[in-house]
């Protein structure tokens, strides 16, 4: 098992550019998340999916799109970046999003500069 | 938006102390809270999941405690070592949804 893989795993990015984070897992899991960490700001949530076709907005979605076409993809879309969006992002996975709770599986992650 | 918090943010230890750090949140509607281990240029890596008031998780040296009645879990780590340097950090979901909250972790350096 490769787990939760991420690519790339550096980007530079002009502003107004757009690009796509890659997720994928091979674990058959539910649920997949995309986070980014910021300096003194912790993990922060940005989109979530609990199955194929389903996902919804996390705390920080705006700039950012996703879809979730397959069980193992989750890729994040940046429609157009902006320099608030230079940060270090990572991609989660688990079993579930059942509320009785499986830990999270998080990928290497992507840190993207946006200048 | 749930708001868990982690107390202290940062701590420095000495080799073969034994340490502990605390993360607090709302304890109306609980669902679980995680904790996870970040080593520094790593990804966090999960160390427990805690459903029921009373849960008392162990890992080696490393033992976690919750108390859902007055929104807390204490994180113990006995006989630190260099090894244990890492942000410790605690998730929670929001009520009734499956949005995970992080806390903003506690940063221990173990010095040898």
């Amino acid at each position: 098992n490769a787990g939760v893989t991420q690519t790339p795993k550096f980007q530079v990015l002009k502003t107004g550019q757009s690009m796509t984070l890659q997720c994928a897992q091979d674990m058959n899991h539910e649920y997949m998340s995309w986070y980014r960490q910021d300096p003194g700001m912790g993990l922060r949530l940005i989109h979530y999916s609990v199955g194929a076709g389903i996902t919804d907005q996390g705390e920080v979605p705006n700039g950012y799109n996703v879809s979730r076409s397959t069980t193992e993809d989750f890729p994040l879309r940046l429609l157009s970046a902006a320099p608030s969006q230079t940060s270090v992002y990572f991609c989660a996975s688990s079993y579930s999003g059942s509320l009785s709770s499986y830990e999270q599986y998080f990928g290497p992650g992507t840190r993207l500069t946006v200048t | 938006i749930l708001n868990v918090e982690q107390s202290p943010q940062s701590l420095h230890v000495q080799e073969g102390d034994s340490t502990n750090f605390t993360c607090s949140f709302p304890s109306s509607n609980f669902y679980a809270l995680h904790w996870y281990r970040w080593e520094t240029a790593k990804s966090p890596e999960a160390l427990f999941v805690m459903t029921l008031n009373g849960d008392e998780k162990k890992k080696g040296r490393i033992s976690a405690t919750l108390n859902t009645k007055e929104g807390y879990s204490y994180l113990y780590i006995k006989g630190s070592q260099p090894e244990d340097s890492a942000t410790y950090l605690c998730a929670s979901p929001t009520s009734g949804t499956y949005k995970y909250i992080f806390g903003t972790g506690t940063r221990l350096k173990v010095l040898a």
